[in-house]
């Protein structure tokens, strides 16, 4: 069983470059959810979908970021233009929000902005 | 007011100490509770999963809810080194898990 598969692992770029993270969540699980980790903040979640239609969007920080799921076993975010505060880990994760709304979660990407 | 809170840590027991974890949360509408596990470097993990108050037990741990006071528990008995992570509480309000910023935990032999 694959799990929740995050690319790429690492991604060092500079202040003002596009950034776009990948995930490939499990298959049969209809809710996907992104979360940005920091030491300071914890785990903050981002954006969720379910059925592959974006439901909650008001942790997106800024305009900045943009997510989108085409298709049940794809989504992306992005981050244009970068900034050094944007730094931290980002976690994918899925469910079947019909279950007991356990998240699986991928092994995240880290992303440093210089 | 954050909706959980959870003191960071960092928290360091000797190996067979009795470690409690603790959380706090101002909703008291919520009535899921999970704990999450987490190792260095890799995402989060289901650890415990209750619902409303009340004890439940798995091995070495056991997660407690008192809603009364909005108080969230995890024990470890016998902690072993392998238990070093960070912990992170969680409740389900309606479609989305709200996490603490998580506790780190470091067992020595």
């Amino acid at each position: 069983d694959a799990g929740v598969i995050q690319s790429p692992r690492h991604e060092v770029t500079e202040m003002g470059q596009e950034v776009t993270l990948r995930c490939k969540p499990i298959s049969g699980h209809n809710s996907l959810f992104w979360y940005r980790q920091t030491m300071m903040r914890g785990l903050e979640l981002l954006i969720y979908f379910n059925n592959n239609v974006p439901i909650d969007d008001s942790g997106m920080p800024e305009d900045r970021f943009s997510a989108k799921m085409p298709n049940a076993s794809f989504s992306t975010l992005k981050i244009q233009p970068s900034e050094p505060r944007d730094s931290a880990v980002y976690f994918c994760a899925s469910s079947f929000s019909a279950g007991t709304g356990e998240l699986f979660f991928g092994e995240g990407s880290r992303l440093t902005v210089l | 007011q954050k909706e959980v809170e959870q003191d960071p840590g960092p928290l360091s027991v000797p190996e067979g100490a009795i470690v409690s974890l603790n959380c706090t949360y101002s909703n008291s509408a919520f009535q899921y509770f999970m704990w999450y596990r987490q190792y260095s470097r890799k995402g989060p993990e289901l650890l415990m999963y209750t619902y409303s108050s009340g004890n439940k037990e798995d091995g070495r741990f056991t997660a407690q809810v008192d809603k009364s006071s909005k108080y969230i528990s995890l024990f470890i008995r016998d902690s072993q080194p392998s238990d070093s992570a960070t912990y992170l509480c969680a409740t389900h309000n309606t479609d989305k898990l709200i996490f603490g910023t998580g506790t780190r935990l470091q067992v020595f032999p």
